[in-house]
């Protein structure tokens, strides 16, 4: 089982190119959540979704749309990248109704 | 949202127990509180949730007081490999919650 993965581990971008940043559960989980990482601000989350087919705005959604077509797959894209959103990105994935969340080995990404 | 706050950083030594406290004043009655761990380059990993007295498992102990406006996550007898960033949330998943990390608590063990 391989929980939540990622892809890709590691990207450098160009401003003003788009990306899309992968992630993926096995784990039949609901809920699924994309956070960035930025040193000494902690974990923001930017976008969530409870269920296949919706999603919702978290505390820094600007710059970043989601999708979650089905259970499984929750991409993260940035439609056209600026150097402000070099950060790490984590995916994650909860139970509905459960606080704990399983993290994947999130996604470094630099803009320059 | 319940907002969080606990100490940016402690040291500790190897073998001794470590107590973090959060605070969390203004925490809804149907709220429960959740505690992360997260060494550097990974992410978060659960460590423990209650929602009121004492829960312990085989990582750690959460102290929560009747009033619920804060709690106390007791590491037993700490090692080098405890050294990580420990995270205090609060809400309910089953509500509209939007999980707020914040920066955690940056806890260093020493030799």
């Amino acid at each position: 089982i391989a929980g939540i993965t990622q892809a890709p581990t590691s990207q450098i971008l160009a401003a003003g190119r788009r990306m899309t940043l992968r992630c993926t559960q096995d784990m039949r989980h609901n809920a699924m959540y994309w956070y960035r990482q930025d040193l000494g601000l902690g974990l923001r989350l930017i976008h969530y979704s409870n269920t296949a087919g919706t999603t919702g705005k978290g505390e820094v959604p600007d710059g970043y749309s989601v999708s979650r077509a089905n259970t499984d797959d929750f991409p993260l894209t940035l439609a056209s990248a600026v150097p402000s959103q070099t950060s790490v990105y984590f995916c994650a994935s909860s139970e509905w109704g459960n606080n704990e969340q399983f993290f994947g080995p999130g996604t470094r990404l630099t803009v320059l | 949202l319940a907002k969080t706050t606990q100490p940016i950083s402690m040291d500790s030594y190897e073998g001794q127990e470590v107590n973090i406290t959060c605070s969390h004043n203004n925490i809804a009655t149907n709220d429960y509180i959740t505690w992360y761990q997260q060494f550097p380059s990974q992410g978060p990993r659960f460590i423990i949730q209650g929602y009121k007295t004492k829960v312990t498992n085989e990582v750690a102990s959460l102290f929560i007081p009747a009033d619920r406006k804060s709690s106390t996550l007791s590491l037993p007898r700490v090692s080098l490999s405890d050294t990580a960033v420990y995270y205090c949330l609060v809400g309910n998943a089953g509500g509209s919650y939007i999980p707020t990390f914040g920066r955690g608590t940056s806890l260093i063990v020493h030799p």
